[in-house]
């Protein structure tokens, strides 16, 4: 069985401050793991993943996240916040169940920006 | 190319009515997943749908749910007899590939609203 956990339901932060969104995940078997990030009224739109390659995963707008096993982690960080980036973000894992892919979501962390 | 359409984006129903969520997925994408949304949740899996089959419908209702993906058309998730519980946004995703490592790409969601 797999699991994500985000351990915020909410961070806020001032614009221009580094951002740390954390993610623990268990699963019985190597896991793909991703970050979607969703702004208001909208789809999913991914920022990254990582698939068993570099533990250091560069994304989109700013955004990384690194894979640390003996953790089970996979937080994502930005050096310097911007107004822009208020969203909700989802860790997901994506083990293979059963020969399909079913991805399992986390709760979701609000990311709050002030200015 | 055009990213994943949903319609319509907002419906209302009364209880007791049918709800019919319609999701093309990108062009040349033949793997389609349904998830809900609750509030304050991350997105919970439903179903997934390759052309014509149902490959994994282990996050569906037994009762009142339905899904299909037929060879022309858009895929359709159906809710028979709907019941204010059922209010939730719904977004559909594709992927252009099945597995592990496969980025999914999310629409804009149907948020249904049951009176």
């Amino acid at each position: 069985a797999q699991s994500v956990t985000q351990l915020d339901s909410h961070v806020s932060v001032s614009e221009g401050t580094p951002v740390l969104l954390r993610c623990n995940y268990s699963s019985s078997y190597s896991p793909s793991l991703f970050w979607y990030v969703q702004h208001p009224n909208k789809g999913l739109q991914l920022l990254l993943k990582y698939t068993s390659a570099a533990t250091l995963v560069k994304g989109i707008n700013g955004f990384e996240a690194e894979f640390k096993k003996s953790e089970t982690s996979f937080h994502l960080t930005k050096p310097s916040a911007h107004m822009s980036d208020a969203a909700e973000y989802f860790c997901v894992v994506t083990p293979l169940k059963g020969g399909s892919y079913i991805p399992t979501f986390g709760r979701g962390t609000s990311l709050i920006v002030h200015p | 190319n055009a990213g994943v359409m949903q319609n319509p984006r907002h419906l209302v129903r009364r209880r007791g009515q049918e709800a019919r969520l319609r999701c093309s997925p990108m062009k040349g994408h033949s793997h389609v997943y349904w998830y809900r949304q609750l509030p304050e949740e991350g997105l919970k899996f439903m179903v997934y749908l390759q052309k014509e089959n149902i490959i994994d419908e282990s996050g569906m209702p037994k009762e009142r749910f339905s899904a299909e993906f037929p060879k022309e058309g858009p895929s359709i998730l159906r809710i028979q007899q709907v019941v204010r519980g059922d209010s939730a946004a719904y977004f559909c995703a594709s992927s252009p590939l099945p597995g592990q490592e496969a980025e999914q790409y999310f629409g804009p969601g149907t948020r249904l609203t049951v009176t």
